[in-house]
């Protein structure tokens, strides 16, 4: 297992709700990354944040936001929610940017339900 | 288009036997890394080999292995003495420089199924 925790396990909100889901980085990573995984696909980049800003941002709406904070763990918001919204979502972390580390660990995930 | 294909969404193996999981990608890129990633029930993404593409020699890790071939686009993951615990989906990915970020493509994924 890495060091990279994830809370909470699971999620059931309703359609419209918002969620905070929450990422604790491996220790000396300084870099996070959010991945959304839908129902047998591939996990999609949501959004990169260095060093506590945005730098990087998949094909996601403006109501999937985030923020990482110095001591680089991060949460992911979501509001409005929509029901294709449900999906297992991914932090993974890693050490600086191009050029120092290629390497993204993965938590364990959040499963997000809405009904 | 960044693009990864895994063509095979289901495979079995026999224990102790081998299995290759194919996997094809676009990328304009000249340097670039390549993944393979385990992902159990217990739905932990772990990394099982990565492979940089400035390096014509092929990623070895125990019993995983890859054949990379760059100009084909293609990096196929071989698993040589097949455990049942290596029952999982496997995705291939690569790194993708993208707007000051590193971003992870992956594939749709393969599901290995190991038999007894």
């Amino acid at each position: 297992e890495t060091g990279v925790t994830q809370s909470p396990t699971h999620l059931i909100k309703t359609r419209g709700q918002q969620v905070t889901l929450r990422c604790s980085s491996q220790s000396g990573h300084n870099t996070v990354s959010w991945y959304q995984q839908a129902l047998g696909q591939g996990p999609q980049f949501i959004f990169q944040y260095y060093r506590e800003e945005e730098n990087g941002r998949g094909n996601f709406p403006p109501r999937f936001s985030g923020l990482q904070f110095p001591n680089y763990s991060s949460e992911l918001n979501v509001n409005a929610l929509e029901l294709d919204d449900s999906a297992l979502y991914l932090c993974a972390s890693s050490v600086g940017l191009a050029g120092m580390s290629y390497e993204q660990d993965f938590g364990p995930g959040t499963r997000l339900t809405v009904t | 288009a960044q693009t990864v294909t895994q063509s095979q969404p289901e495979m079995s193996v026999q224990e102790a036997e081998t299995v290759t999981l194919s996997c094809t990608y676009d990328t304009s890129e000249s340097d670039y890394y390549l993944f393979w990633y385990k992902q159990p029930p217990s739905r932990q993404m772990i990394l099982v080999i990565r492979q940089e593409a400035y390096k014509q020699q092929n990623a070895t890790e125990n019993r995983f292995s890859v054949n990379f071939q760059k100009a084909a686009k293609s990096f196929s993951l071989k698993i040589s003495d097949s455990q049942l615990g290596d029952a999982a989906m496997y995705f291939c990915a690569y790194l993708v420089e993208e707007g000051g970020s590193e971003k992870l493509v992956f594939g749709k994924g393969t599901k290995l199924t190991v038999n007894p």
